[in-house]
């Protein structure tokens, strides 16, 4: 069946260090894929997503592109800060099924 | 865009309460609600899926007797845990989406997540 698989954490990272989190997939179809980012004490928020191959998500400088050939969507950034600690989380939504990782939890020391 | 609203955010009670948890979405309509829970450190777990006007999914395990859920409107849909135990203190999120037909994936849109607290 269809499922999700992020890199495990703790990933504990000097600020303006680069940051990249990997997410594999296996689907049948055609997925979409989506970061999401939840901080202490909050719920989840949509960080990117791409719908199409090949499509490259990005916000907040944070980027992930949607790789069929390899099933990927990692996630990247140049230069983490202090506020990017959180817990990221790597999803495939398909028909109206969604598949959420485990979970990264990062966090940037000054 | 795509807010949702989910109240209370805290919620502290004494054991054989029932606590109810509202979810809406302010500026889209939701065709279909998720609950999921979260243990400390850990993913969501999905408990139940809501559409509109109909009973919901619950997924394997979870109780629908003691997590009694309703999606009255496109927009509204709360999560009742009954008759609550110290067991069933967690973090309890929903979220929404919008479902546009087959191949069209729309993110879910989280609340902010209930942490509910039972003495």
């Amino acid at each position: 069946g269809d499922s999700v698989t992020q890199m495990e954490g703790p990933v504990t990272l000097s600020e303006e260090a680069f940051l990249t989190i990997n997410c594999t997939y296996t689907a049948t179809g055609y997925p979409s894929l989506f970061w999401y980012v939840q901080y202490p004490g909050e719920g989840l928020q949509l960080l990117l997503k791409a719908t199409k191959a090949d499509d490259k998500g990005s916000n907040k400088g944070f980027e992930a592109t949607y790789r069929k050939e390899t099933t990927s969507f990692h996630l990247e950034k140049g230069s983490v800060q202090v506020s990017d600690s959180a817990v990221y989380f790597c999803a495939l939504g398909t028909g109206n099924q969604f598949y959420f990782g485990t979970g990264t939890s990062l966090t940037v020391i000054p | 865009g795509a807010v949702v609203s989910q109240h209370p955010s805290r919620v502290i009670c004494k054991s054989g309460t029932s606590v109810k948890i509202e979810c809406r979405s302010l500026d889209f309509q939701a065709t279909t609600m998720f609950w999921y829970r979260q243990f400390p450190k850990q993913s969501l777990m999905l408990m139940a899926t809501s559409n509109e006007g109909s009973k919901a999914t619950y997924e394997q395990g979870v109780e629908k007797d003691k997590f009694l859920i309703n999606h009255a409107s496109l927009t509204l849909s709360t999560l009742t845990v009954t008759s609550a135990h110290p067991e069933d203190s967690s973090f309890y999120i929903c979220s929404a989406t919008t479902f546009q037909g087959a191949g069209r994936n729309q993110p879910q849109h989280f609340g902010d997540g209930t942490r509910l607290s039972i003495l």
